[in-house]
Order: C-alpha cells, then sequence, then structure tokens
C-alpha cells in the first residue's frame, strides 16, 4: 500500500450541493495532488498543494478548490454540484525533492455520484 | 489533440503471450515519463518509470524515443493477472498527464 487514505470511499450527492473530499498523505510527503477520473477516462490533474500553498491548477472551474494543512493532509472542496462532477477523485502525494519526486502515490480514490 | 495519446484498446489475449501498448505525447517539454496499472475501480500504481536508454523489470520493458515522442511497454509471457488498464503518464513540472489507458485482457 501507498501511504495514501481518503476518505469517504463513497459519496452520493444532489446537483447543487457541496463535498468535500479527504487525503492524509504519505509520511515524509509535503506535496499533494488531486485528480478526477471520469469513467473510461484517464486522471484529470485538478490542483496540487506543496507546504499549504496551491502549486498549479489545472482546467478545472473556481468551485473546485482545496485546502492542505500543517501535517500535509488535504481537502477537496466542490461547490454546485453537477452531474458531471460524478467521477473517481484521486489524491497523491509525493516528496517534493529527491530521485523519486516525480513520483505520485495514490489513494484509493474517493468514488462521487451526483444525481 | 490530447496531450498524451495511447492505443484504445481492448487488447484481449491469450496467456502466454506477448503484448505491446504504444503511446505518444505532444509537448516536447516533457521531462519525466511513466507507465501505471489500475486495475478496476482501483487507484492507478506505478509500473515502471521510462527512460530514453530503456528499461526492463522482469516481462516488462518500456522504451522512450525523444526524438518521435514514443513511449512503448512490451509484456512478454503474459498472465491472467496482468488484466488491467495501463495509463501512459507523461510529467512536466507539476502534473501528472495521463492517457486515456488501454484495457488489457489475458485470457486462459
Amino acid at each position: 500500500e501507498t501511504g495514501v487514505t481518503q476518505s469517504p470511499t463513497h459519496l452520493i450527492k444532489t446537483r447543487g450541493q457541496q463535498v468535500t473530499l479527504r487525503c492524509s498523505s504519505q509520511s515524509g510527503h509535503n506535496t499533494v495532488s488531486w485528480y478526477q477520473q471520469a469513467l473510461g477516462q484517464g486522471p484529470q490533474f485538478i490542483f496540487q498543494y506543496y507546504r499549504e500553498e496551491e502549486n498549479g491548477r489545472g482546467n478545472f472551474p473556481p468551485r473546485f478548490s482545496g485546502l492542505q494543512f500543517p501535517n500535509y493532509s488535504s481537502e477537496l472542496n466542490v461547490n454546485a454540484l453537477e452531474l458531471d462532477d460524478s467521477a473517481l477523485y484521486l489524491c497523491a502525494s509525493n516528496p517534493a525533492s529527491g530521485r523519486t519526486h516525480n513520483e505520485q502515490f495514490f489513494g484509493p480514490g474517493t468514488r462521487l455520484t451526483v444525481l | 489533440r490530447k496531450e498524451v495519446e495511447q492505443d484504445p484498446g481492448p487488447f484481449n489475449v491469450p496467456e502466454g503471450a506477448t503484448v505491446a501498448f504504444n503511446c505518444t505525447y505532444s509537448n516536447s517539454a516533457s521531462q519525466s515519463f511513466f507507465w501505471y496499472r489500475q486495475d478496476c475501480r482501483k487507484e492507478p500504481k506505478l509500473l515502471m518509470s521510462v527512460y530514453s536508454s530503456g528499461n526492463e523489470d522482469g516481462r516488462f520493458t518500456a522504451q522512450l524515443n525523444r526524438a518521435s515522442q514514443y513511449i512503448s511497454l512490451l509484456i512478454r509471457d503474459s498472465k491472467l493477472s496482468d488484466s488491467a488498464t495501463y495509463l501512459c503518464v507523461v510529467n512536466r513540472n507539476t502534473p501528472l498527464v495521463f492517457g486515456k489507458g488501454t484495457r488489457l485482457s489475458v485470457i486462459a
């Protein structure tokens, strides 16, 4: 196992609601990235946090926001949920430096269904 | 055009077969290259990094051609347990950029 944990495992929401997803990164990793994986697609980068600051963002609207805490755990918040937000949300952590700094380790994901 | 393109698959092969996956990427600034494996309804897991010199890990061989912006993965002596989706991944600075994945089914 990677040591990256996510909660909850599954979630069902309705359109217009708000959701918060949580991630605990692997010990020693100070960088966390979030990805959205729709059915039949590869994961798409949402944003990355490094030492509590946003460090890059993909092509997602502002209603997708995040936080990273001093212990490097992270949250993904999505406001005004839309049907197309239904997906597997993956959190990945990596050390910011060193030989393996580009290798990201994924948590098991949160499967979000928007009805 | 997608930044990372893969054979759409699915590939259905008998046990023991050799199978090759191809991938192209469009951004010449890409710095690192990987193959990830993803089982059904699970998270992606790193299979191997890909280097310009090529690298091998048991039955798996990965190749990178920077001039052609092309990455490949060869699986020899396929096992039933190799059945999964294989994701071609490139990295430039911050995010990983994933291909859509190629589904492999190894049949007994």
